[in-house]
């Protein structure tokens, strides 16, 4: 069975701080998501990244996908309290219909 | 266009008691879900369907959890009897192949067992 760590696990950071955060697998993915949840609601797809090397930007967020697709980073530049959330990879690899979440990385972003 | 809908949002029951979650997936989504998400273990994946039929429940942790879809536009998802440790909150997600395995996910269930 795949599985998917996430670290951090949780980062409070200050407004205008930059981060990033780490998706790895036990095993090579064929592409990878990544989605935000916010506090009270389900999960929001924001990419899908599916080449290894591969990187997209969506505004102040960087995704970059490993060169041997088994790693993926989120980097956030200048973090405001919009940014607050829960961030999860997943793996639509495992099987072709469902999708496996990694563990998480809670992020607190404080005006 | 509507997203998921789910009832009721928040559940508030007796240990024993039975409950019964709601979904209304996005229409034209031929795959629905359901998923449960605890601090302690994550979004687990419960079971899923694809046109109304389950195609893996392995996810289910026993026998009091059941789920149905009788129709593209309604699932449930029944715990019979609750038990504390089933308190969690509960997300139903749908998605079609043409967007790219994308899932789209309802609000939510939050579920208190007391």
């Amino acid at each position: 069975t795949q599985l998917l760590e996430q670290s951090p696990q949780f980062l409070s950071i200050q407004e205008g701080e930059n981060l990033t955060v780490y998706c790895n697998s036990s095993s090579v993915f064929s592409s990878l998501q990544w989605y935000r949840q916010e506090p009270g609601e389900g999960p929001v797809l924001l990419v899908t990244v599916v080449t290894g090397g591969e990187v997209k930007k969506l505004k102040r967020l960087t995704f970059q996908f490993g060169d041997a697709r088994k790693d993926s980073s989120l980097h956030i530049t200048a973090a405001q309290p919009g940014d607050t959330g829960l961030y999860l990879c997943a793996d639509p690899s495992y099987n072709t219909d469902k999708l496996i979440f990694g563990t998480g990385t809670r992020l607190q972003v404080f005006p | 266009d509507a997203g998921v809908i789910q009832s009721p949002r928040h559940e508030v029951t007796e240990m024993g008691q039975e409950v019964t979650l709601r979904c209304k997936p996005i229409s034209g989504h031929d795959y629905l879900f359901w998923y449960r998400q605890t601090m302690m273990r994550g979004l687990e994946l419960l079971i899923y369907f694809n046109n109304n039929v389950p195609i893996d429940d392995s996810g289910m942790p026993e026998d009091r959890f059941s789920a149905k879809m009788p129709n593209a536009s309604f699932s449930t998802l029944k715990i019979q009897p609750s038990e504390p440790r089933d308190s969690a909150v509960y997300f139903c997600a749908s998605s079609r192949p043409s967007d790219g395995n994308e899932q789209f996910f309802g609000p939510g269930t939050r579920l208190t067992v007391l």
